[in-house]
């Protein structure tokens, strides 16, 4: 009974492929994330949805396109890999989304890709 | 700017020895939000404290207690009696419009 689930758990593919990574959580909760952690384990947002909306979307390339079915689910779908694509890619979840920043995120167990 | 440093890059211990990890940030807001993750070998992240910014207590967790001061921006974070266990790369993080802005991690050796 996993709080939040992401597969595949590793990705290994060649350049110029197109890849998604899927995520659920059952908490109820109402706000996803997508975080990415750099090989030098820096960890950075990518995205985030409300209730099925985007309200976050940081400086990412366009090849990135996350989607959200429904509220216990964010996908993120990457077109065109390339080399600097491979690293660990978390799925988060909060009980909601609030301006005064209070929400604990919760974390999947993420998602290592690596582009050859 | 919101910012969040770990000075620290790795910290070696010795079984039962104390560490303190050091977290210093930077926020313009008067209310915000503090929190440690811990990332294991296994590579998962693992939520520890949350803390807003008007309480200052100490809290205590078993081994675990972190010493908030805002009067330095400080969020620092202290194992007791360390254990193997213990080993793992652990986050500080500041919340700011729903995005975690994290620290670059610090990273515990325990070893027996």
């Amino acid at each position: 009974d996993t709080a939040v689930s992401q597969t595949p758990k590793y990705l290994v593919t060649q350049m110029g492929n197109d890849k998604s990574i899927k995520c659920e959580q059952n908490l109820g909760h109402d706000t996803m994330y997508w975080y990415k952690q750099d090989s030098k384990k820096f960890l950075k947002i990518m995205f985030s949805y409300n209730n099925k909306e985007l309200i976050i979307n940081e400086t990412v390339p366009n090849r990135f396109s996350p989607k959200s079915p429904d509220k216990a689910h964010l996908n993120l779908h990457i077109n065109s890999l390339e080399l600097g694509d491979s690293a660990v890619y978390f799925c988060a979840s909060s009980q909601k989304f609030t301006s005064d920043q209070q929400e604990t995120q919760y974390f999947g167990p993420g998602t290592r890709l690596l582009v050859l | 700017a919101q910012k969040v440093t770990q000075a620290q890059t790795e910290i070696s211990v010795v079984e039962k020895e104390d560490v303190t990890l050091d977290c210093v940030y930077e926020t313009r807001d008067t209310t915000y939000y503090l929190f440690w993750y811990k990332q294991p070998p296994s590579g998962e992240l693992v939520f520890l404290i949350r803390r807003n910014s008007f309480d200052e207590q100490n809290e205590i967790s078993g081994r675990y207690s972190w010493n908030f001061q805002k009067s330095t921006s400080s969020f620092n974070f202290t194992i007791t009696a360390s254990q193997v266990v213990d080993s793992a790369v652990y986050f500080c993080a500041l919340s700011f419009w729903g995005k975690l802005q994290f620290g670059a991690g610090t990273q515990v050796v325990v070893t027996p």
